[in-house]
This record gives structure tokens, C-alpha cells and sequence, in this order.
């Protein structure tokens, strides 16, 4: 079945570095999302991409839909201890019924 | 607005056991999820519906599991019988329309012993 695939797996920084989480499917996706899901909670929904090449920015937060909609980035500028969580793109796959699919998530630490 | 209600929060059961879990979503929403979500990975979808028709629910194992949407706002997932594999936090989810964002619930930590 359709794989979505998140790369780092686990990421560890100090407070103020920068974080970059990256998402990739072998096939086109329709669009995608980000959530966040902070340790012992649920996911939150954080912005959905649609258009081929778009950027959409939230604060320190830099999100990224690749030009042939197989591949998205999310970046965190000076990341704050705020930021820890395990970040999931999750999207819908062109042609098949709207079936949202998570991928395997980024978990990010941040330490003082 | 009220958020995605679960229950109950944590449950404890022995294997070949069955239990249930409820979900009332937000007020209006029309779609409503049921995922899966094993330590260390993310979020599986079981079944879909829209309003109280099943969309999706080609990963839902039916020879244990069942979930039913009554008059297209709650909805409640029953296992039986429980296996130790079914241990995972259960998230229910609602969007107001397909394609939108997702609002999640705060989950059944399901432990079968």
C-alpha cells in the first residue's frame, strides 16, 4: 500500500538551532498535512498544503510542498523547548478515495 | 468550540476480553475516524464514515472489530475478542468536510494482558 516516509526518524537539538523534517511518498499526493503530537498527547492539526511548490509559514514554523507533489518539509527556526513533539505529514493520495495516511513521524528533542 | 470527546481514558483488559470505546465528535462535523496508533508509530486508520455511512474501512480487522455511527454523531469501536497486538492508543478524529484538517480526541490507552 501507498507509504509515506519521514526522515530523521529522531532528532536531537539545543534550544536555538534550527530542525528540518522531511516527507516523501513514491506516489503524487493530492495534498498534505502536518500535525504535532507532543509527548503523551494527541495529534494537532498545524496547516494543510494543496498547490504544487507552495510555501505557507506559521512563526518559526516553514512549510514545504515539493513541485511534483511527492515530497514536503516542515522547518523550525531556533527551536524552543516548546518545540518537542514528534512531527507526522500525513496525506491524501491522488485517484483514491480521501484516506488520510500518517507517516512515520520525526520526534524532536530539544534540551537547554 | 468543544473539542472531540473519548472515552474512557485508559482500560485494562485480559486477553479474548472485549471492550468498547466512545466518540462524540465536534458539533456539525460530518466526517468522523477511528485510528490506531502503536507506540513509536504513527497514527493507522481503521474506518471512516460520512455522516452514519461507512467511507473506508479496508484496515479494519472485522473478524475482531466493529464500529457502528448511529444517527450520524457518535460512534462507538468495540474489539472482541482482544488480543495482546490490539494494546495502542485509540484516537478518534472529526473534520468537517473531507480533505480538511483533523480534530483528534485525546485517545483510549488500550492495554490487553
Amino acid at each position: 500500500g501507498q507509504q509515506v516516509m519521514q526522515i530523521p526518524q529522531y532528532q536531537h537539538v539545543q534550544e536555538g538551532e534550527d530542525f528540518t523534517t522531511y516527507c516523501n511518498s513514491s506516489t503524487t499526493l493530492s495534498n498534505i498535512q502536518w500535525y504535532k503530537q507532543r509527548p503523551g498527547g494527541h495529534p494537532v492539526f498545524l496547516i494543510q498544503l494543496v498547490k504544487s511548490g507552495e510555501v505557507k509559514k506559521q512563526k518559526r514554523l516553514t512549510f514545504q510542498f515539493g513541485e511534483a507533489k511527492k515530497n514536503s518539509s516542515l522547518h523550525i527556526t531556533a527551536t524552543q523547548t516548546t518545540d518537542v513533539g514528534t512531527y507526522f505529514c500525513a496525506a491524501f493520495v491522488t485517484g483514491t478515495a480521501s484516506k488520510l495516511t500518517f507517516g512515520t513521524g520525526t520526534r524532536l528533542q530539544v534540551t537547554l | 468550540e468543544a473539542g472531540v470527546a473519548q472515552s474512557p481514558r485508559y482500560k485494562i483488559i485480559e486477553k479474548r476480553q472485549s471492550v468498547a470505546f466512545w466518540c462524540n465528535p465536534i458539533s456539525g462535523h460530518a466526517t468522523l475516524y477511528w485510528y490506531q496508533q502503536i507506540l513509536g508509530q504513527g497514527p493507522k486508520l481503521l474506518i471512516q464514515f460520512q455522516n452514519n455511512g461507512v467511507v473506508d474501512d479496508s484496515q479494519l480487522p472485522k473478524d475482531r472489530f466493529s464500529a457502528e455511527r448511529l444517527k450520524g454523531v457518535d460512534s462507538t469501536l468495540k474489539i472482541q475478542p482482544a488480543k495482546l497486538e490490539d494494546s495502542a492508543v485509540y484516537l478518534c478524529a472529526s473534520s468537517l468536510i473531507l480533505g480538511d484538517g483533523y480534530t483528534f480526541g485525546s485517545g483510549t490507552r488500550l492495554t490487553v494482558v
